[in-house]
């Protein structure tokens, strides 16, 4: 089985920390994606990126970067973390010809206090 | 306007019970649909997948597209306790865009 391993499930940051989420995948695929999921807003895209060092921009991107210095490690970056970060931060990846076979890890639950 | 939209729930049925689970889209882009199911502290994994419209079944539960409509739909025959969690409904062109998730719970 494709198996998506986020590095913490619990992370207690302050505010103005620079915050790294790892990302790592076993299966050889070739996209990544990082999303948030809030109450109510359901799961929302920060990035994604198709290959190794490419990035595309999600719907949220503001506050975040990203890194994939290697295809199977997909890294998020919080550049200066705040309070409204605080949220459930999951990885997913996909084969680029399997339109369905996105995985997912069990998230990282950030607080940002 | 939401590209999709969910309703939140929480949707609360007995055991046995049929559960209809609904999804709206305005991208007349989408094709390919998929149907995640989220237990309380996991990740979503994926339940059910369909391309373009039509009908797709597969054991307790079928997922419907009618792309006229733009409506999905996710129907759970006799349900379970163990089919308690949030359902989120997702379409994808070049990303996956998500509903925001309906919690459904199944009471004994």
């Amino acid at each position: 089985d494709v198996k998506v391993t986020q590095s913490s499930r619990y992370l207690v940051k302050r505010t103005g920390e620079k915050v790294f989420l790892e990302c790592v995948q076993d299966m050889d695929h070739e996209n990544m994606f990082w999303y948030r999921q809030d109450p109510g807003l359901g799961l929302r895209l920060i990035y994604f990126s198709y290959d190794v060092k490419m990035k595309e921009k999600g719907d949220i991107p503001e506050g975040y970067s990203v890194s994939r210095e290697k295809k199977e490690r997909f890294s998020l970056i919080l550049e200066s973390a705040s309070t409204n970060q605080t949220s459930m931060y999951l990885c997913a990846s996909r084969a680029t010809l399997d339109n369905y076979g996105y995985t997912f890890g069990s998230g990282t639950r950030l607080t940002v206090v | 306007q939401k590209e999709v939209e969910q309703d939140p729930g929480p949707l609360s049925v007995p055991e046995g019970a049929i559960v209809s689970l609904n999804c709206t889209y305005s991208n007349s882009a989408f094709q390919y649909f998929m149907w995640y199911r989220q237990y309380s502290r996991k990740g979503p994994e994926l339940l059910m997948y369909t391309y373009s419209s039509g009908n797709k079944e597969d054991g307790r539960f079928t997922a419907q597209v009618d792309k006229s409509s733009k409506y999905i739909s996710l129907f759970i025959r006799d349900s379970q306790p163990s089919d308690s969690a949030t359902y989120l409904c997702a379409m994808d062109t070049d990303k996956l865009i998500f509903g925001t998730g309906t919690r459904l719970q199944v009471f004994p």
